[in-house]
């Protein structure tokens, strides 16, 4: 079993609507969650953190975290064909130990 | 977010031949970074921890005579490829870690390194 799974998609949404992109964890013990954003041919760039249960709004992205069920999202509201990108989910564990990076999930928004 | 820096953002060299690659933590200092390689359409795959003062921690099959790595300063790190081949082409990334609260970190990414040997 992979530690961080994520569909790699292409996920389809058109412009205006709202990306759900999904992300879940095996290490139970893990406390820290991040949402980053690749653009091809660029490195990642960090979107958003998350560390307790609920949700995390920045704008017009939402993080979504259950630790129950291990379980992380990023919501993208009024998705614009800008946010097209691969987005990456990545947990770290107990202490400051080293991030655990997801496949990513390539998002393509369509005008 | 902190702004990590890397140079040279693109090289092309000689097969043989070594290349260094410089990460910068610009506004901040990194006790940590991180060295990261990603191949055209694949995932990002760690090859190294690097921490200032002591010897890097490298990932299973990264050769680390291959793949030097110094982390002499709190805001620099370098990674240097030594005889490279065109196998090792790829997009190096560099990421430091920076301490946001008693218990929190985040890890911000450099803008890359295009290595490419011929």
């Amino acid at each position: 079993q992979k530690e961080v799974e994520q569909n790699s998609g292409p996920l389809s949404v058109p412009e205006g609507a709202i990306a759900s992109l999904n992300c879940t964890y095996s290490d139970r013990g893990s406390q820290s969650f991040f949402w980053y954003r690749q653009y091809s041919g660029k490195s990642p760039e960090l979107i958003m953190s998350i560390y307790s249960n609920g949700d995390k709004e920045d704008g017009r992205f939402t993080a979504q975290l259950n630790k129950a069920s291990q379980y992380v999202s990023l919501l993208i509201r009024d998705s614009q064909p800008s946010d097209s990108a691969t987005y990456l989910c990545a947990v770290r564990g107990v202490g400051f130990q080293k991030l655990v990076f997801g496949t990513g999930t390539r998002l393509l928004v369509s005008p | 977010g902190a702004v990590v820096s890397q140079h040279p953002s693109r090289v092309i060299c000689k097969s043989g031949t070594s290349v260094k690659i410089e990460c910068r933590s610009l506004d901040f200092q990194a006790t940590t970074m991180f060295w990261y390689r990603q191949f055209p359409k694949k995932s990002l795959m760690l090859m190294a921890t690097s921490n200032e003062g002591s010897k890097a921690t490298y990932e299973q099959g990264v050769e680390k005579d291959k793949f030097l790595i110094n982390h002499a300063s709190l805001t620099l790190s370098t990674l240097t490829v030594t005889s490279a081949h065109p196998e090792d082409s790829s997009f190096y990334i560099c990421s430091a870690r920076v301490r946001e609260g008693l218990s929190r970190e985040t890890q911000y990414f450099g803008p890359g390194t295009r290595l490419l040997v011929l």
